[in-house]
Formats: structure tokens, C-alpha cells, sequence
């Protein structure tokens, strides 16, 4: 399975600030996603990121509020917009299996924001 | 769109008794994934079932596809402290989509 990193591991910040998320894979894959969970709750996807061309979206999510990049087959960002307390969450990535495979996913460790 | 129940949200039990839990969803599915979570970390893979029907195991873990492929269920033998954790299913309808969770059922065990 590929080994996914993710950074900043946490972080704290206010309202109305931006905070972008690093989701760095050690091998090339095809399919990246995004996804967020609350506490004590379940994974909501966010949006798939396509490699050289718009992400897309879940519905109730939307570029200006979590633009997306995908420069590579290695690497992701998310940015969250504008925050507010009700962004506090997990933000995790994950990615389809290596080989191909892209039913089969692995997540990583995930950041755990706080917006005060 | 697809939506996965899973049942129950918590179980708690004594170490040694048998846990269950149980996913269905509102459409058939392609396949369908069991992913466990423990306290503080990240959803980590345990299986994937393919096949109208389909029974695995994983040691003390078997899981199970329903006949329709839109239920299936986790049966976890003779617990242990080290099975704590968020149990989560997840599915999708189409091969290679992005997957649905399921609520997850959260197993506490003690000694």
C-alpha cells in the first residue's frame, strides 16, 4: 500500500483565515481524495482531485470554499477558505491502491484543525 | 443518492463476547469495503467484498456480502481489548468512485 503524509498534522486558527493541506504519496496513483470528518463522526467526501484539471466536488461543497490542487500524480492540496468554527474537523486524504486498483483506499494520518 | 446505514452506532462489550455489526444500503452496490478506526488515528483498510454473497475472514473477523449486495455485516468471535475502535463500511455503486461511508459503529471493550 502507498504511504501517505500529510502536513500540518493539526493546527489552530481564526476565524476568517485560510489554512492549505499537504497530502504528499510515495508512489504515483490515480486517484486522490479528499474528505472530512467531524468529531465523533463519519467521513464526508469532499471532492476527488484530478490530476491537470478541476476537482470535483461533492454536493454542499464548493471551489471557493475548498479549492483544490493537483499538480502530479503525488501530491494534493486542499485549502480551507474564510473559516469558521464550523470548520473544525479532520481533513484527510487518501488515495486508490497503488497498483491501480482505485476501489481500495488508503487514508492519511489526517489534520485535525481547530478554528476558534 | 446512495446512503449507507449502519447499525448499532455503539456496542459495548466484555472481553471474550462476540460483536456484530451491521451496514445496508439504499442501492445495490458494486462492492463494499470495512474500514477500522482507532481512538485519534485515521481509517485504515481491513477488506473488500466483490461477489454476490461473499464470506471472508481475518482471524478472529468475518465479514459478509448479502445475496442483493446491498447489506452486509462484520461479526468479530471472542473480543479482545485490542479490537477497540470505530468499525466503518463503506460502498459505492460504481467501481471506482469515490466511496460512502457509513456511520461507523464504535466497539468498546473491556477487560
Amino acid at each position: 500500500s502507498a504511504v501517505i503524509s500529510q502536513k500540518p498534522s493539526r493546527d489552530i486558527c481564526q476565524r476568517g483565515t485560510s489554512l492549505t493541506i499537504q497530502c504528499q504519496v510515495d508512489s504515483q496513483v490515480t486517484m486522490m481524495f479528499w474528505y472530512r470528518q467531524q468529531p465523533g463522526q463519519s467521513l464526508t467526501l469532499i471532492a476527488t482531485a484530478n490530476q491537470g484539471s478541476e476537482a470535483t466536488y461533492e454536493s454542499g461543497f464548493v471551489i471557493d470554499k475548498f479549492p483544490i490542487s493537483r499538480p502530479n500524480l503525488t501530491f494534493s492540496t486542499l485549502t480551507v477558505s474564510n473559516m469558521s468554527p464550523e470548520d473544525s474537523s479532520i481533513y484527510l486524504c487518501s488515495v486508490g491502491d497503488a497498483q491501480g486498483r482505485i476501489d481500495t483506499q488508503y487514508f492519511g494520518p489526517g489534520t485535525r484543525l481547530t478554528v476558534l | 443518492g446512495q446512503q449507507v446505514m449502519q447499525i448499532p452506532q455503539y456496542q459495548h462489550v466484555q472481553e471474550g463476547e462476540d460483536f456484530t455489526t451491521y451496514c445496508n444500503s439504499s442501492t445495490t452496490l458494486s462492492n463494499i469495503q470495512w474500514y477500522k478506526q482507532r481512538p485519534g488515528g485515521h481509517p485504515v483498510f481491513l477488506i473488500q467484498l466483490v461477489k454476490s454473497g461473499e464470506v471472508k475472514k481475518q482471524k478472529r473477523l468475518t465479514f459478509q456480502f448479502g445475496e442483493a449486495k446491498k447489506n452486509s455485516s462484520l461479526h468479530i468471535t471472542a473480543t479482545q481489548t485490542t479490537d477497540v475502535g470505530t468499525y466503518f463500511c463503506a460502498g459505492n455503486s460504481n467501481s471506482g468512485y469515490a466511496l460512502n461511508f457509513g456511520k461507523g459503529t464504535s466497539l468498546l471493550v473491556t477487560p
